[in-house]
């Protein structure tokens, strides 16, 4: 069966320090990778999407930046955090089903606090 | 772009009551998920909906995919007190990406 894990857990970060969130997928190949995150714990905010090594596609202008360097290794960073950064991130996975039905499974989630 | 409304945000309801939430989109869907998320958790699938007009249910749970394409909802019988807290619908048209509602919110009072 597939799992996703992500770390860590919590992080507390003073503004201006780097970051870097892992996703990691297990038991599936070449899945669609997927980073939200989630405000006040309401409402979902895509960030970033990947259907490959290498690829990424952003949804929102932002101070972050997402890398794919392995098929089931997915990295959200950022050189600056802000204020703003802070934030619940979910990670999620797919593969896309029969008429392209993606149905997208998601990860524990970071809770990240910019101090 | 692909817009979702749900409704209610929020509900407030006494335990063994029954619950109905739904989603309606703005274009045509092809897929209707339903997830629920615990406080500090990531969201967990419940059911996914693939064809028009499908009546799924798991366990209390029971979700439809509305025949115009444009609506879901979902229902919980006999509610109990770990039925707490986000229900998100997520909708798909065609090659489009997940589009996801803005939760409903649910509290039980037991």
């Amino acid at each position: 069966s597939q799992t996703i894990h992500q770390w860590p857990a919590t992080l507390v970060q003073p503004v201006g320090s780097p970051l870097s969130l892992e996703c990691t997928v297990e038991g599936t190949s070449n899945p669609n990778l997927y980073w939200y995150r989630q405000a006040a714990g309401r409402g979902l905010q895509l960030l970033f999407y990947s259907v490959g090594i290498g690829q990424i596609s952003s949804e929102v202008p932002q101070n972050l930046s997402a890398s794919r360097p392995q098929d089931r290794q997915f990295i959200l960073s950022s050189k600056k955090l802000l204020l703003s950064d802070s934030g619940f991130y979910l990670c999620a996975w797919s593969v896309l089903g029969l008429a392209g039905a993606d149905t997208q499974y998601f990860g524990p989630g970071t809770r990240l606090t910019v101090l | 772009g692909q817009q979702l409304n749900q409704s209610p945000q929020s509900m407030f309801i006494q335990e063994g009551e029954d619950v109905s939430m739904n989603c309606t989109s703005s274009s045509i869907f092809n897929t209707w998920l339903w997830y629920k998320q615990d406080p500090g958790e990531g969201p967990v699938l419940l059911i996914a909906l693939y064809k028009a007009g499908e009546l799924t249910s798991n366990g209390r749970l029971t979700a439809q995919f509305g025949i115009t394409r444009k609506d879901s909802f979902l229902n919980i019988s006999a509610s109990i007190p770990s039925d707490v807290g986000i229900y998100f619908c997520a909708g798909q048209g065609g090659a489009q990406k997940l589009v996801f509602g803005q939760g409903t919110r649910l509290t039980i009072n037991p």
